[in-house]
């Protein structure tokens, strides 16, 4: 099947220090990524949505100056959390489209941990 | 209210009982509907997918879709320690891709 990587796997920083994480599809073109973000214990919240060669869109709450998003190539989408603090600890996972619409076809990454001292 | 919602559990269970797993929705505009498990720390794979109302079975998972109660449901039969893992449902609208989470269910199934 469709694989999806994330790198890094996990993250420690210290506050104030941006964190770059990427988000790759291996084997397959991905137009749309996804972004998300989970707490422990909480579900999965939609950050925004990555599509290649354009701007991201983003969800009412989050600050694009703060999750910057990057999608430069059909492979390749990356958040960088900039001047990174203690609440913004927590598991990013991105996913990608691959080629339809339809849920389906929707892979997820492993998730990276971000653990911000 | 929130737009989805899922009793958290924690559930646990022996090994070979049914399982069943409930979300409840409140966005009638719903027509996409999924069931995702996902282990501990890692991201979440796509189990049942199903579209409007009815039944979908796969293997040892049937994935009940009542869009007139608004609800979901996904059982598992002859239940393992292999599955064993958060299961969160997710829908979506028809004309979005945007997905809307539940907050997940733990299950956790007992040798």
């Amino acid at each position: 099947g469709a694989v999806v990587s994330q790198h890094p796997s996990w993250v420690i920083c210290k506050s104030g220090t941006s964190v770059k994480i990427e988000c790759r599809s291996l084997d397959f073109q991905a137009t749309t990524m996804f972004w998300y973000r989970q707490f422990p214990k909480q579900s999965l919240m939609l950050m925004a949505t990555s599509n290649e060669g354009s701007k991201a869109t983003y969800e009412q709450g989050v600050e694009k100056d703060k999750f910057l998003i990057n999608h430069a190539s059909l492979t390749l989408s990356t958040l960088t959390v900039t001047s990174a603090h203690p609440e913004d600890s927590s598991f990013y996972i991105c996913s990608a489209l691959g080629g339809s619409t339809r849920r389906e076809t929707q892979y997820f990454g492993p998730g990276t941990r971000l653990l911000v001292l | 209210q929130k737009e989805v919602e899922q009793d958290p559990g924690p559930l646990s269970v022996p090994e070979g009982a049914i399982v069943s797993l409930n979300c409840t929705y409140s966005n009638s505009a719903f027509q996409y509907f999924m069931w995702y498990r996902q282990y501990s720390r890692k991201g979440p794979e796509l189990l049942m997918y199903t579209y409007s109302s009815g039944n979908k079975e796969d293997g040892r998972f049937t994935a009940q879709v009542d869009k007139s109660s608004k609800y979901i449901s996904l059982f598992i039969r002859d239940s393992q320690p292999s599955d064993s893992a958060t299961y969160l449902c997710a829908m979506e609208e028809t004309s979005y891709d945007k997905v809307i989470f539940g907050p997940g269910t733990s299950l956790s199934v007992i040798p």
